[in-house]
């Protein structure tokens, strides 16, 4: 078990740049989701997936944001023409069913100046 | 919906105890508890299913009353390492996943 990790650990682009952000799960794990988290506050969740398929993506999601978790293994999450309100970490997590314990990378903490 | 967790922060002095309670307005099929200390990732604590079940650390005490869709974290006997910020997840009835997070309890333990 090496853990969840998470690349690059910190991202600054400019306003209207795409960053991509990708995570590697725990091997044995089906499940993987993406949250955002601001300072001061509970993980925010985005999306997640069951093996390949994306099960569920947040509302509050602007189309701007796309996730893909191609063969069931790494997933990569896509933020289109960023705004400075998209500054945040961006945590991933895997999980071996819908009720284990979720294991969370370290994020990748975006600036967007 | 977000689930409301109280209180939104607590200071103790080593070795007291502490609860941390987290409600929701919708049926929960189960609820977690994690711990996540400064420029940390979230660490898992335990989960609570509906029908009793329980999963997590021996050391770590919760309750989840199924009709009132709150649980509650019980911190005995606290310790420094106990410091940090506790987060409640939900994952409601009839959901395939999707877990949902309050907005945090500051813990923070003194000497």
């Amino acid at each position: 078990d090496t853990g969840v990790s998470q690349d690059p650990r910190h991202k600054i682009t400019k306003r209207g740049q795409n960053v991509t952000f990708r995570c590697d799960p725990i091997s044995e794990h089906n499940r993987l989701y993406w949250y955002r988290q601001t300072l001061g506050q509970g993980p925010e969740f985005l999306t997640y997936f069951q093996n390949e398929a994306q099960l569920e993506k947040s509302r509050l999601l602007s189309d701007r944001f796309s996730a893909e978790r191609p063969k069931g293994s790494f997933s990569t999450l896509e933020i289109q023409r960023t705004e400075q309100g998209d500054s945040a970490m961006y945590l991933c997590a895997s999980a071996q069913g819908a009720d284990s314990p979720l294991h969370f990378g370290n994020g990748t903490r975006l600036t967007v100046t | 919906q977000q689930p409301v967790q109280s209180p939104q922060a607590v200071i103790l002095r080593e070795g007291e105890d502490a609860v941390i309670n987290c409600s929701s307005s919708k049926a929960l099929y189960s609820v977690h508890w994690y711990r996540q200390k400064h420029g940390e990732a979230p660490v898992f604590l335990m989960i609570l299913l509906k029908g009793g079940e329980q999963k997590g650390h021996e050391k770590i005490s919760a309750s989840f009353n199924e009709k009132k869709q709150q649980s509650s974290l019980y911190l005995t006997a606290s310790q420094l390492s106990y410091s940090g910020t506790y987060f409640c997840g939900t994952r409601r009835s009839g959901n395939t996943g999707k877990l949902i997070f309050g907005q945090g309890t500051t813990l923070q333990v003194k000497p």
